[in-house]
């Protein structure tokens, strides 16, 4: 069955702190792997995407890895801002029509 | 994310009544997809739409339908209401058949009391 799972469900970090999120999949065939970050009542807003043969990403302060075979990735927030509050969603595509979700990590991020 | 347009940002309705979204793509995308967000959870696939025709459907009643139209917006349609469907209900524009590049509106807060 294809599954995506996150770990921590819930995270809370002071203000400047770094944090890891861990997702775990089991989509198979694999075609790439999104991170979101949704805040709440809102879309999700696209982070990072990676295929098969990519291993890392970075966006600003978010880097995202990818190891294919272990079929784990994780997304490092680097010096956590207030605004890093929010839900933070690990996304699979096989190659199907539809995106598998993860359940999210909720990030508070305290002062 | 901008570009992806939905309407109505919130609404409220009873049981049993019908409700209509819509969702406009960004311009230059040809597909569309719908996904639930109950409240907690993860968003559920609904329907995708590729060039007006239904590409995919997630496990929902009958009650739920869509359509998209020539100029690539489409609509999301649930008949006879339950509270269950209360939720957040996401519209994704694709740039490309291979999954690749979704984009989505900020969503439609659907409310059934």
């Amino acid at each position: 069955k294809n599954q995506v799972e996150q770990s921590p469900q819930s995270l809370i970090i002071l203000e400047g702190k770094n944090c890891t999120l861990q997702c775990n999949y089991t989509v198979s065939p694999f075609s790439n792997l999104r991170w979101y970050k949704q805040d709440t009542g809102r879309g999700p807003v696209s982070l990072t995407i990676m295929t098969f043969s990519e291993n890392t990403k970075s966006n600003g302060r978010y880097t995202a890895t990818l190891d294919a075979d272990t079929k784990q990735s994780s997304l490092h927030i680097t010096a956590s801002q207030l605004s890093d509050s929010a839900s933070y969603i690990c996304v699979v595509s096989g190659n199907t029509d539809k995106l598998i979700f993860g359940t999210g990590t909720r990030l508070q991020v305290f002062p | 994310d901008a570009g992806v347009t939905q309407s109505p940002t919130h609404l409220i309705k009873t049981r049993g009544q019908h409700v209509t979204l819509r969702c406009s793509p960004i311009s230059g995308h040809k597909s569309v997809s719908w996904y639930q967000q109950v409240l907690g959870q993860g968003p559920q696939f609904i329907f995708q739409y590729y060039e007006k025709e239904e590409r995919g459907r997630g496990n929902f009643p009958d009650r739920f339908s869509a359509r998209q139209f020539p100029n690539y917006s489409s609509e999301l349609n649930v008949n006879a209401l339950l509270l269950g469907d209360s939720a957040l209900y996401l519209c994704a524009s694709i740039r490309s058949w291979q999954n690749y590049g979704y984009t989505f509106g900020s969503g439609t807060r659907l409310t059934v009391v």
